[in-house]
Formats: structure tokens, C-alpha cells, sequence
């Protein structure tokens, strides 16, 4: 019964692999995200999609692409990973009611290290 | 972008003792936040939030105070406990800016028994 579940929670890769993580969440809300963790625990949005349309798009590279088929999923695949790549990546959700926000309820990350 | 928190500092305190863990944040247009308790190997996890209508929210064991005046928040943490030991974070968004939270650095509190 986890309310935002990631799937791989490990993932190790050589430099240039292309891969995808995905999130579902459980818990009815209508918006998601992406954030990367990097090795000092600083949290930066990625992306976030409300009811499956984009609506932050942070400075990313483009290698990266999130997609939402349903409000329950929002996964992101990885183009060409480089070293730099290397970090958690979590996924989070929330419900939003008109311009104001709900608390936000993460996922339990997906440790990529690129070799 | 926004510059909420510090470098990432470290508190220690003794269990039992109250524990109080501060964020700076720079946007005056800011009026949610919230605090995370980050375990290790763990995603952060929602503790508690205020709006910035308010001056203090409490929880269980928790209480969050919110200083506009000088863009400041605390999480004050009673009796201490072991399990409390993590990094914590403060994120804050305001609502012309559509879900978009800003993390601090984050402080990670140690809990000696």
C-alpha cells in the first residue's frame, strides 16, 4: 500500500545507455514531479506534470523526457547518460485545489550511478 | 531562482533535549511551506506545513514558526528522540508560482543517546 512507489530503486548503467525509471502513486492526486537529488542532498524540481500536461520544465537537458500516460504515473527516460547524471532521482506527489498547493509526498528515490 | 537555506550544518543534541533546526528563504512573495525529515536512503517525508496566514502550526511533538518579517522558519522539535535523527529540510512555493517548491540545503540533526 505505498502511496508513491518508484521502480528500479538502484540503477547502474555505462555512460551513453539510454534508460527509464517510473513512478505511480496511489494516493488520487492529480499532480507530479521530478526531482534529482545530487551527492550533497541539494533537491532540484525537475518537471511536473498536472493532469498529464506539463507545467514546470526546469533548466533540464533534453536527454531527459518525462511522460504522464495517466494522473497515477509519470515516468522519465534518459537519453545518452552521462557521468554527471549520477544522483537520486525522486519522484513526488501532490493535490492541487485551484492556485494553492498541497504538501507534496515523495517516493522513495531511484539511486542512478553512471559509469 | 530562489535561495532558501544553508549549507548544510549539522546539529547535535541530546536525547530528551528540544531540538530547533532554522531556514532562511528569500522570497517575500513566498506563503507555503513545508518541513521534511529525510532518512538515509530514504525519500523525504511531509512533517508538517504552514501557510503564511499563520505565525505557528504544532503537531505531534512539532511546531513550526514563520517570521515574514525576516523570511525565517523553524522546526522545534520536543523531547527529542533517536529516530529523529535525519536531514531536514524546509521548501517553500508561493502561489503564483504553480507547484513550484524550492528545497533548502537541508541540516542534518544527530541524536546522541
Amino acid at each position: 500500500d505505498t502511496a508513491v512507489s518508484q521502480t528500479p530503486k538502484y540503477l547502474v548503467t555505462q555512460m551513453g545507455n539510454d534508460k527509464s525509471i517510473k513512478c505511480e502513486q496511489n494516493l488520487g492526486h492529480d499532480t507530479m514531479y521530478w526531482y534529482k537529488q545530487d551527492s550533497k542532498k541539494f533537491l532540484k524540481i525537475m518537471f511536473s506534470y498536472n493532469n498529464k500536461e506539463l507545467i514546470i520544465n526546469e533548466t533540464v537537458p533534453n536527454r531527459f523526457s518525462p511522460k504522464s500516460p495517466d494522473k497515477a504515473h509519470l515516468n522519465l527516460h534518459i537519453n545518452s547518460l552521462e557521468l554527471g547524471d549520477s544522483a537520486v532521482y525522486f519522484c513526488a506527489s501532490s493535490q492541487t485545489q485551484g492556485q494553492t498547493q498541497g504538501a507534496q509526498y515523495f517516493g522513495p528515490g531511484t539511486r542512478l550511478l553512471v559509469l | 531562482g530562489e535561495s532558501v537555506g544553508l549549507h548544510l550544518p549539522t546539529l547535535s543534541v541530546q536525547e530528551g533535549d528540544n531540538s530547533i533546526i532554522n531556514c532562511a528563504y528569500s522570497n517575500s512573495a513566498s506563503d507555503y511551506f513545508i518541513w521534511y525529515k529525510q532518512e538515509s536512503g530514504k525519500g523525504p517525508q511531509f512533517i508538517i506545513d504552514i501557510r503564511s496566514n499563520m505565525d505557528k502550526r504544532q503537531g505531534q511533538r512539532v511546531t513550526v514558526l514563520l517570521n515574514k518579517t525576516v523570511k525565517h522558519l523553524s522546526l522545534q522539535i520536543a523531547a527529542t528522540q533517536p529516530g529523529d535523527s535525519a536531514v531536514y529540510f524546509c521548501a517553500e512555493s508561493h502561489t503564483g508560482n504553480f507547484n513550484k517548491f524550492y528545497f533548502g540545503s537541508g541540516t542534518k540533526l544527530n541524536v546522541k543517546p
